[in-house]
């Protein structure tokens, strides 16, 4: 299975700072399509994931542009440009690369 | 967008078995598979499988392989995950999430004698 490590784990920030996750994968996550099937989601407390970022870099629906992806391979980032109260929650990196998909270990943003 | 509406929650007895739904809409159902996730108490997530919403056919995690029964019915563009022998550990929010981005809001499944 394909192990997905996230860092931090734990991430107080300022409102209106910025803040980045990184989120490394044990192989590659490019498809035979061609694609990168890596996601991230955001968990608020007591609320289900919602996607925010997939394709690495593809905001989904109703995502604000804050929200960024990069990367490549096996090497990935989720940046808030500035962050607002309501980023507050859980932020995991996913693979839908191969099966089974797996999940990173989660980053809590907490403002600090 | 697109809607996805879970079943409840179930408490279940452990050695029972629990069926959870899906129901979708918004979206063309068969051009998009659906992955069932669970996610126990204050832990991370743990994928179950996977099943094509165009004909049928369905991954399973190992761990669970011998367990679990995913089924879609077309018509009503609903999923459904089975999972059998249930135990204490299977105490968790089970999450299915169509391909087309839009998670459902989770189903708590409590096993407990």
């Amino acid at each position: 299975d394909i192990v997905m490590t996230q860092t931090p784990l734990f991430s107080p920030v300022i409102v209106g700072q910025p803040a980045s996750i990184s989120c490394r994968s044990s192989q590659s996550l490019v498809d035979s399509d061609g694609n990168t099937y890596l996601n991230w989601l955001q968990q608020r407390p007591g609320q289900p994931p919602r996607l925010l970022i997939y394709q690495i870099s593809k905001r989904f629906s109703g995502v604000p542009d804050r929200f960024s992806g990069s990367g490549a391979g096996t090497e990935f980032t989720l940046r808030i440009s500035r962050v607002e109260p309501e980023d507050v929650a859980i932020y995991y990196c996913m693979q839908a690369a191969e099966f089974p998909d797996t999940f990173g270990q989660g980053t809590k943003l907490e403002i600090k | 967008q697109a809607q996805v509406v879970q079943s409840g929650t179930e408490v279940k007895k452990p050695g029972a078995s629990v069926k959870v739904s899906c129901k979708t809409s918004g979206y063309t159902f068969s051009s998009y598979g659906i992955s069932w996730v669970r996610q126990a108490p204050g832990r991370g997530f743990e994928w179950i499988g996977w099943i094509s919403a165009l004909n049928g056919n369905t991954n399973y995690a190992q761990k669970f392989h011998d367990r679990v029964t995913m089924t879609r019915d077309t018509s009503t563009t609903t999923a459904y995950m089975e999972l059998t022998s249930l135990t204490s550990d299977d105490t968790a929010v089970y999450y299915c999430a169509p391909e087309v981005g839009w998670w459902g809001q989770g189903t708590l499944v409590i096993v407990s004698s």
